[in-house]
């Protein structure tokens, strides 16, 4: 089945720093979508995107789908950006899940 | 527009014990997928429904976990009876309707489940 690689696996930031993650995966997908999970554990949705650049504020993300894969911006980083980000790629109307960056921004 | 609701958020059983989680879908999403997510790891998909059939529980272990989706609308999972490395949370999240195999995932909050 289709791979899904997050990086980097931890991270720790000073508050106002910036930072990108990356999401590699194996074969074609239908789209792909990036969450943030709070420490409650429930998935936000950050962004639907299954190609091209979006951004939401301090965020935004780029999905390059010739070259599977996607890169998350976060820009100006607040101690409540902590928590884990996790890209999911859809194969055949099934999410895929990577294991996620764990994002700690220290103040 | 509502949520996906899930219930209980917590759930503390002893091993043998059985345990059922509830959710009901965003109105008018016709599909709905369980997860498993264990501590340290991505969510796993356990099954997904289209309506009320299945279309995916390749990875649902049967000999314990069964789930439903009566009329097409909120669902069940059951876990009978229950094993150590159960313990996880149980995320339920449904898909937008007009694309059924492309849309966005919205997620629920998901059911956490400690098995003693």
């Amino acid at each position: 089945g289709i791979q899904v690689e997050q990086s980097p696996p931890d991270l720790i930031l000073q508050e106002g720093a910036n930072s990108t993650l990356r999401c590699n995966f194996s074969d074609s997908v239908n789209n792909l979508q990036w969450f943030h999970q709070n420490p409650w554990g429930q998935l936000i949705n950050l962004f639907y995107i299954p190609s091209g650049t979006k951004q939401n504020g301090r965020l935004s993300a780029t999905t390059v789908a010739t070259e599977r894969y996607s890169l998350l911006y976060i820009s100006s980083s607040q101690t409540t950006d902590s928590g884990v980000y996790f890209c999911a790629v859809n194969q055949g109307g099934k999410l895929i899940f990577g294991q996620g960056t764990e994002l700690s921004v220290k103040p | 527009e509502a949520g996906v609701a899930q219930s209980p958020r917590y759930k503390i059983i002893e091993k043998r014990q059985s345990v059922a989680f509830w959710c009901n879908p965003i109105s008018g999403h016709a599909t709905l997928y369980w997860y498993q997510q264990i501590l340290g790891q991505g969510p796993k998909l356990l099954i997904q429904f289209q309506n009320n059939g299945v279309v995916d529980d390749s990875q649902l272990p049967k000999d314990r976990f069964s789930a439903e989706r009566l009329k097409g609308v909120d669902s069940t999972l059951k876990i009978q009876p229950a094993k150590l490395e159960d313990s996880a949370v149980y995320l339920c999240a449904s898909r937008t309707p007009h694309r059924v195999w492309t849309g966005e995932l919205f997620f629920g909050e998901g059911s956490r489940l400690t098995v003693l």
